[in-house]
Order: structure tokens, then C-alpha cells, then sequence
């Protein structure tokens, strides 16, 4: 069946550099993708959200890239820090609002080092 | 604000049992949703509730189903409870039309 996935489970990064975290997916009638950050203990957190008629978007220090043509999508942190140690998850819907409920990917632990 | 709430945080259930989980969305917020959260497999969407009616439900028996109150609250119902069920239950809540979709901490759930 069609799913969202991410490409690496683990990914350490130096504190102050910028973080890249990838993900893809298969369902081609997707309209909205998401990225939720999860720490421990906790539930997902939105962080920001692309619609499929664009090609970027910007956050407070996250980018979200969006590559329909090879069905890619990734998460830019710029200057990571100590605080955004946690596992990402990309997720992806055909409807505002995720009426037909979200497609979550398995998730991608990001390491932070000082 | 307070943000969703869940309860129980903790459960521990045995293998036929039957639990049920409870939620408060955010204030104002008419739509509630419920995932699942085993080890090594993600979130799966299991729920939808919005208005107080089940709108759309995920590739779960229906041994799992819930109900929405007219605050809105929501709760989840597992019978006949199952080794696999042991996972972690996140409840969300939006405003109807918005992906920015907030969850709680979850209830984690062991089956023995």
C-alpha cells in the first residue's frame, strides 16, 4: 500500500550547524504534507505544514522543501540547537484538515552534539 | 490554554480485557483524532470525530471504537484486548478545516 517513509532513522548533527531531514513518499494524491517533532515522553508537536502546489516554505529556522516531481520532502533546521533534539516525522493527507486521517512516517531521531 | 488532555497516563490491562481512554480537546476545538503509537511502527490513524459523529476511521478491527460528547471529549474503547495492543494512544484536536493538528501526551498502554 502507499505510504510516507523517511529515509534514515538516525541523523547527528553538530550544535549551530543546520540540520537536513528527508522523507518520501508514494501516494501521488497527497495535497498536504507535515512535519511533527516528537521529544521524549511527549506528543507530537506541529512544526510546519507544505501544500502540493508549492515548492518551499518557510518557519521560524525550518524550511520545508517540497519535490513532487521524485515525491521527496525535507526538513531544513537552520543553526540547530541542544532543543531540537527529538524524533521528526514527516506526515502527509489528502485533505486540509486530515479528514481521511494522517500518513505518519516511521520517524527520524535527530541527535544534536555539542 | 490548556492544551489536550489525556487519561489515563498509564494503563496496564490483560490480555481479553477491555479499557477505555479518555480526551479533552483544546477549547473550541471541534475535531478530534486518535493514533496509535506501537514500537517500530509510527502513528496510525484509528479515528476521526467531529460534531460528535465518527467521520472517518483507519484500517483498525472494530474492536476499536470510540465516541465523541457534546463537549466535545472524545473517548477510545478497545475490547477484547490484544498483546499487539500495547502501544502508545495520542488523542489531537484542530479547529475543522486546519492541518495544524495539537496532541496530548498520550496514554500508554501495556497489555499483559
Amino acid at each position: 500500500g502507499e505510504s510516507v517513509g523517511l529515509h534514515l532513522p538516525t541523523l547527528s548533527v553538530q550544535e549551530g550547524d543546520n540540520s537536513i531531514i528527508n522523507c518520501a513518499y508514494s501516494n501521488s494524491a497527497s495535497d498536504y504534507f507535515i512535519w511533527y517533532k516528537q521529544e521524549s515522553g511527549k506528543g507530537p508537536q506541529f512544526i510546519i505544514d507544505i501544500r502540493s502546489n508549492m515548492d518551499k516554505r518557510q518557519g521560524q529556522r525550518v524550511t520545508v522543501l517540497l519535490n513532487k516531481t521524485v515525491k521527496h520532502l525535507s526538513l531544513q533546521i537552520a543553526a540547530t540547537q541542544p532543543g531540537d533534539s527529538a524524533v521528526y516525522f514527516c506526515a502527509e493527507t489528502r485533505t486540509q484538515g486530515g479528514a481521511d486521517g494522517l500518513t505518519f512516517g516511521k520517524g527520524t531521531h535527530l541527535i544534536i552534539q555539542p | 490554554e490548556a492544551g489536550v488532555t489525556q487519561s489515563p497516563t498509564h494503563l496496564i490491562k490483560t490480555r481479553g480485557q477491555q479499557v477505555t481512554l479518555r480526551c479533552s480537546p483544546i477549547s473550541g476545538h471541534t475535531s478530534v483524532y486518535w493514533y496509535q503509537q506501537a514500537l517500530g511502527l509510527g502513528l496510525q490513524f484509528l479515528l476521526w470525530y467531529d460534531e460528535g459523529e465518527e467521520r472517518n476511521r483507519g484500517n483498525f478491527p472494530p474492536r476499536f471504537s470510540g465516541r465523541q460528547f457534546p463537549n466535545y471529549s472524545s473517548e477510545l474503547n478497545v475490547n477484547a484486548l490484544e498483546l499487539e495492543d500495547s502501544a502508545l494512544y495520542l488523542c489531537a484536536s484542530s479547529s475543522t478545516g486546519t492541518n495544524e493538528a495539537f496532541f496530548g501526551q498520550g496514554t500508554r498502554l501495556t497489555v499483559v
